[in-house]
């Protein structure tokens, strides 16, 4: 069965550079999230969609956007990227809102800054 | 804050034990997820509990849910080396079409062969 991928796999960049990190979710799947989960710690929800549109919002920084298009694939963008930003960073989708459903995550991106 | 607290935070177990760890969270939900996570790798979802069930089973799995206490619980039965992993918990806001799901702590479990 198709499940969520995302891309790159890895990812190092430096200070202040720019990050861009996509997810395809499972086919079919219209809702979208983006978790980021540093060393040690538990994954933190930053941003969803739904049907294209941001649904709900977590402790996503202003240096990152994220966006779905009309395919339901997403992007997360990350600008002035900073040390602390180095994480696994975590897409899952959804048919529909989680209130009816589970959601299926990705293997993550592990992004690391230098 | 968190939404879902675990304990243990770690658990040591000889093969063929029995894992148990629990999940505590805050405000109502619809329902509860309990994921596993290898090291550094992705989160696989392992039982979906909702919110008017009391115990779910899944092989060696066994899940359940008490929303009077906001707490569940997640059983490993017959505990295999390949059971190593961190545990986490996670609910949904119980607001009607939600979008998001609040991770607990997690439980680092390891399993001696």
């Amino acid at each position: 069965a198709a499940g969520v991928i995302q891309s790159p796999r890895h990812l190092i960049k430096e200070k202040r550079e720019t990050a861009t990190l996509k997810c395809y979710p499972i086919p079919r799947h219209d809702t979208v999230y983006w978790y980021q989960q540093g060393p040690g710690q538990d994954p933190q929800f930053l941003i969803s969609f739904y049907e294209k549109m941001q649904s709900d919002k977590g402790s996503i920084p202003d240096r990152f956007s994220a966006q779905q298009f009309s395919d339901y694939h997403s992007e997360l963008n990350m600008s002035s990227l900073e040390l602390g930003d180095s994480a696994l960073y975590f897409c899952a989708s959804s048919l529909g809102p989680l209130s009816y459903t589970e959601a299926f995550f990705g293997q993550g991106t592990r992004l690391t800054v230098v | 804050s968190q939404q879902g607290e675990e304990d243990p935070q770690a658990l040591s177990i000889q093969e063929g034990e029995n894992a148990t760890m629990n999940c505590s969270y805050k405000t109502s939900i619809n329902n509860l997820q309990w994921y596993r996570q290898n090291s550094g790798r992705g989160l696989v979802h392992l039982i979906l509990i909702r919110s008017n069930e009391r115990e779910k089973h899944s092989g060696r799995l066994r899940v359940t849910l008490d929303t009077s206490k906001k707490s569940s619980s997640l059983l490993i039965t017959a505990s295999r080396a390949a059971d190593t992993a961190s545990y986490f918990c996670a609910t949904d806001a119980t607001t009607s079409g939600t979008y998001k799901y609040i991770f607990g702590t997690g439980t680092r479990l390891k399993v001696l062969a």
